[in-house]
């Protein structure tokens, strides 16, 4: 198996600009969750789906963050308008089932500068 | 609010020796435990995990000990590796109907030297 997919693995943007990420969680896995890392906040979850649907999106900061999964091999998390406190990496973790305990596998992350 | 915190951000150890890694907690509705372990240009990657009600696991070179007394969760690493260098977080789960909404740590760099 691939594990969790991610792209880009670096974007640099000026603030002001709209920035998408994408997500490919492993196959056959019903859960999938957003996390921004910061050395300030360290790892945050922002959003998480279940089945392509939005459960809990306390997470996320602001308007300006959206995240969408239309199927059950695709997400993205789109910022618009960027801003430079935005600069984190994203990750994108997908877990097998509905069982609290169930291990999340995280993919190799995003790193987004925002200028 | 409530969260989950480490005692040192940073540990260095000599190859072969043993490593401890600390983290405390302070949501004493939190059952279950992990430790994720993530090297640098990559994401995290879990180790081992713990249920409230042991006190103790094992797994390959590493063992969580769990006291709920004094809410205190560690990582030992056993003959400890160069490749073992990296972030160690801890996370929490509060369970109830938040089912997936992890609560890290602030991380512990472990750096071993050959």
């Amino acid at each position: 198996d691939a594990g969790v997919i991610q792209s880009p693995r670096h974007e640099v943007t000026e603030m002001g600009q709209e920035v998408t990420l994408r997500c490919k969680p492993i196959s056959g896995h019903d859960y999938l969750f957003w996390y921004r890392q910061t050395m300030m906040r360290g790892l945050e979850l922002l959003i998480y789906f279940n089945n392509n649907v939005p459960i809990d999106d306390s997470g996320m900061p602001e308007d300006r963050f959206s995240a969408k999964m239309p199927n059950a091999s695709f997400s993205t998390l789109k910022i618009q308008p960027s801003e430079p406190r935005d600069s984190a990496v994203y990750f994108c973790a997908s877990s097998l089932t509905g069982q609290r305990t169930d291990t999340q596998y995280f993919g190799p992350g995003t790193r987004l500068t925002v200028l | 609010g409530e969260s989950v915190g480490l005692h040192l951000p940073t540990l260095s150890v000599q190859e072969g020796d043993n490593s401890i890694i600390n983290c405390a907690y302070s949501n004493s509705a939190s059952d279950y435990f992990i430790w994720y372990k993530q090297e640098s240009g990559k994401g995290p990657q879990f180790i081992i995990d713990i249920r409230s009600n042991m006190d103790k696991r094992q797994g390959q070179r590493v063992t969580v000990l769990l006291n709920k007394t004094v809410k205190h969760l560690s990582l030992q690493i056993a003959a400890t590796q160069p490749g073992d260098s990296a972030v160690y977080f801890c996370a929490e789960n509060a369970g109830g109907t938040s089912y997936g909404k992890l609560t890290f740590g602030q991380g512990t760099i472990l750096t071993v030297h050959p």
